[in-house]
């Protein structure tokens, strides 16, 4: 069975600053990994995906997310956070075999603090 | 940008009665999906949709649910007998191929169970 762990329910970060919202995942096969960012009353937007190659994966609005497989983890990253940011981050994952079921993480709120 | 479209956006319903849940997938994709999420809670798949058939289920996706491509273009979702415990957002997603690994989700139909 696959699983994904998002450790944080919130974080907060300042303007400006840097900003990590963590991931951990089990599967049985090789991972696929996803991040979706979800805004207030509206759908699921892809941000980024891992499927294979570097583990620093560049992804839509300036955000990245590097791949660890050791510590099975894939946080999400951005050098400088702005307010629009704020949202929720989904972190999912799927094993490479069958027709690609996606288990999604809890979901991280992140507020950007002016 | 192509998009996938759901339809209504919110619905109300009385407990015990059907409802049908609508989407327009992306055109050339091949592979469709539904999830849902109760209010502040994780993202949960129902059911996957491949070659005019369910090609996997979840727990959730019990006898009271059933989904339909009836024309080629749309791909509905159909609760029987409405419980409250199906109020939830619920969310349509289609993808292009099996090894294509980016979802792409609709805004959702809020369902409002009374």
């Amino acid at each position: 069975a696959q699983s994904v762990a998002q450790p944080e329910d919130q974080v907060n970060v300042a303007e400006g600053n840097p900003l990590t919202v963590k991931c951990t995942y089990s599967v049985s096969g090789n991972p696929y990994l996803f991040w979706y960012v979800q805004y207030p009353n509206r759908g699921l937007q892809f941000l980024l995906k891992y499927i294979t190659g570097d583990n620093l994966v560049k992804g839509s609005y300036g955000f990245e997310a590097e791949f660890n497989k050791s510590q099975t983890s894939f946080h999400l990253k951005k050098p400088s956070a702005l307010v629009s940011d704020s949202a929720l981050y989904f972190c999912a994952v799927r094993d490479d075999g069958g027709y690609q079921k996606v288990t999604f993480g809890t979901g991280t709120k992140l507020q950007v603090i002016p | 940008e192509p998009e996938v479209t759901q339809t209504p956006s919110h619905q109300v319903t009385q407990m015990g009665q059907e409802v049908i849940l609508r989407c327009v997938p992306i055109s050339n994709h091949l592979y469709f999906y539904w999830y849902r999420q109760i209010l502040g809670q994780k993202v949960e798949f129902l059911v996957s949709f491949y070659n005019n058939e369910i090609s996997e289920k979840s727990e959730i996706f019990d006898d009271q649910f059933s989904v339909e491509r009836p024309d080629g273009s749309n791909f509905t979702l159909k609760i029987r007998s409405t419980k409250l415990e199906d109020s939830a957002m619920y969310f349509c997603a289609s993808k292009t191929r099996q090894a294509d690994y980016g979802y792409t989700f609709g805004s959702g139909t809020r369902l409002t169970v009374v």
